[in-house]
């Protein structure tokens, strides 16, 4: 099946300041790239994904950029808020055989933004 | 609020005992998962079920089972608990088969002693 690896595991940065998780993959397959952020004692929330036809989506101070090739994609956070502190985690997907529609997930980046 | 139910959100449990988690969703997803999320490990697939009346294996799924009998209701069953399936359990939807967004329960939180 599909290896999702993501990276760092924790992240800090002073408010403000921009924050980057990035995330390989191995399936070439893969076709369907969401992040999930997960606040303490909620479940994962989605707030963006991309499909491999795109390689860059924007939603406010969020955006995510794939490099099919190289195959990996990553999230990017800009003007970090301190309500932004959360566990994010990345997954992949794809429409193939007895694996299809399932996400595969990275282990989790902790994200700290101090005030 | 549309969204899924999971319940209990807490239990301890001696090893051994018979458990359901039970899951609801309101939004009339076709697909529902089950996931356990441990430290360190991100979230892992149990069971799975693409539509009602089928259920599939995911990549953890020993000591667990689940049914599928309308669109709504996904339990999961632990038939005898063991202390390594103390864990977080969250119940996910999506609309269909395919390449699709995955909206999550607040989880059930269970440990087994």
């Amino acid at each position: 099946g599909e290896n999702v690896e993501q990276h760092p595991s924790t992240l800090s940065v002073q408010e403000g300041d921009s924050a980057v998780i990035k995330c390989t993959y191995s399936d070439s397959a893969s076709n369907y790239f969401p992040w999930y952020k997960q606040e303490l004692g909620k479940g994962p929330q989605l707030i963006i994904d991309i499909r491999s036809n795109v390689g860059e989506k924007k939603d406010q101070r969020i955006a995510v950029t794939l490099n099919k090739t190289a195959k990996h994609f990553s999230l990017h956070i800009t003007e970090t808020q301190p309500e932004d502190s959360a566990v994010y985690f990345c997954a992949a997907s794809m429409n193939r055989g007895s694996t299809l529609g399932r996400l595969y997930f990275g282990r989790g980046t902790q994200l700290t933004v101090w005030p | 609020i549309a969204g899924i139910t999971q319940a209990p959100t807490s239990q301890i449990l001696a090893a051994g005992r018979r458990m359901t988690l039970r899951c609801t969703q309101d939004m009339r997803h076709n697909a529902m998962y089950w996931y356990r999320q441990d430290l360190g490990l991100g979230l892992r697939l149990i069971h799975y079920s693409n539509t009602a009346g089928t259920t599939g294996k995911g990549e953890v799924p020993d000591g667990y089972s689940v049914s599928r009998a309308n669109t709504d209701d996904f339990p999961l069953t632990l038939a005898s608990a063991v202390p390594s399936q103390t864990s977080v359990y969250f119940c996910a939807s999506s609309a269909g088969q395919g390449s699709q967004p995955q909206h999550f329960g607040d989880g059930t939180r269970l440990s087994i002693l």
